[in-house]
């Protein structure tokens, strides 16, 4: 599976928007970027998912560069409720080891009022 | 997406017993996982539970101390055996629902503390 570079702390005035980078410069064209958050004392939150395009859910947007090796989560109006760690992960296709879920060490995002 | 739930929520347990852990998700998956995590780490894979055939496990984790079953498509257990200190993690569930995009969930985790 392809590694995943984030930065291990950023914060970010509440209401404004929070941009999580992530690089991935050895992913594989068939391998998909995924973004899941760690609230404390909770399971992991799947937030969103793409392949090439950007994508955006009720939740946040994906942005993916056009060479694929880096991506940013946007989260357009940050809260209180959003400071947790966001993992960036790259998965493989379900057909290369049934897809796992890696999870590297991630971005502790504080939303400061 | 999938209800994930897991008994119990929590547990402080002596080295040198077992505790087994049940997940029970709300509707059929394609795909179960157990992942554990330590104090202050991100989580780490410790095996795929195979519905009907022995679990899948990752490097450094072997079978005689996380046993796990799958007997059908909704329900899996892990079981820590002959626990250390060590062992304190939480542990959770993770399935891969079938017919969505292949996304995977999480449950809220068992927070085990063994002294």
């Amino acid at each position: 599976d392809a590694k995943t570079t984030q930065p291990p702390s950023m914060d970010c005035a509440e209401g404004r928007a929070a941009n999580l980078p992530c690089n991935h410069s050895t992913i594989s064209g068939n391998e998909y970027v995924y973004w899941y958050r760690q609230i404390h004392s909770q399971g992991p939150q799947y937030i969103i998912h793409g392949l090439k395009n950007n994508e955006t859910n009720e939740m946040a947007s994906l942005i993916i560069t056009e060479d694929r090796k880096s991506s940013t989560l946007i989260l357009p109006h940050a809260t209180l409720r959003d400071t947790a760690v966001y993992y960036c992960i790259v998965r493989a296709p379900l057909y290369n080891q049934g897809g796992k879920l890696i999870f590297g060490q991630g971005t502790e995002l504080s939303v400061k009022p | 997406s999938a209800v994930i739930s897991q008994k119990p929520s929590r547990d402080i347990c002596q080295r040198g017993t077992s505790l087994t852990i049940q997940c029970q998700v709300d509707s059929q998956v394609t795909m179960m996982f157990w992942y554990r995590q330590q104090p202050g780490q991100s989580l780490t894979l410790i095996a795929t539970a195979n519905q009907g055939s022995e679990a899948t496990y990752e490097s450094g984790f072997v079978i005689d101390k996380f046993p796990i079953s799958r007997p059908n498509l909704t329900f899996s257990t892990l079981t820590v055996s002959n626990m250390s200190p060590e062992d304190s993690s939480i542990y959770l569930c993770s399935v891969r629902v079938a017919g969505s995009t292949d996304t995977q969930y999480f449950g809220p985790g068992t927070r085990l503390t063994v002294l």
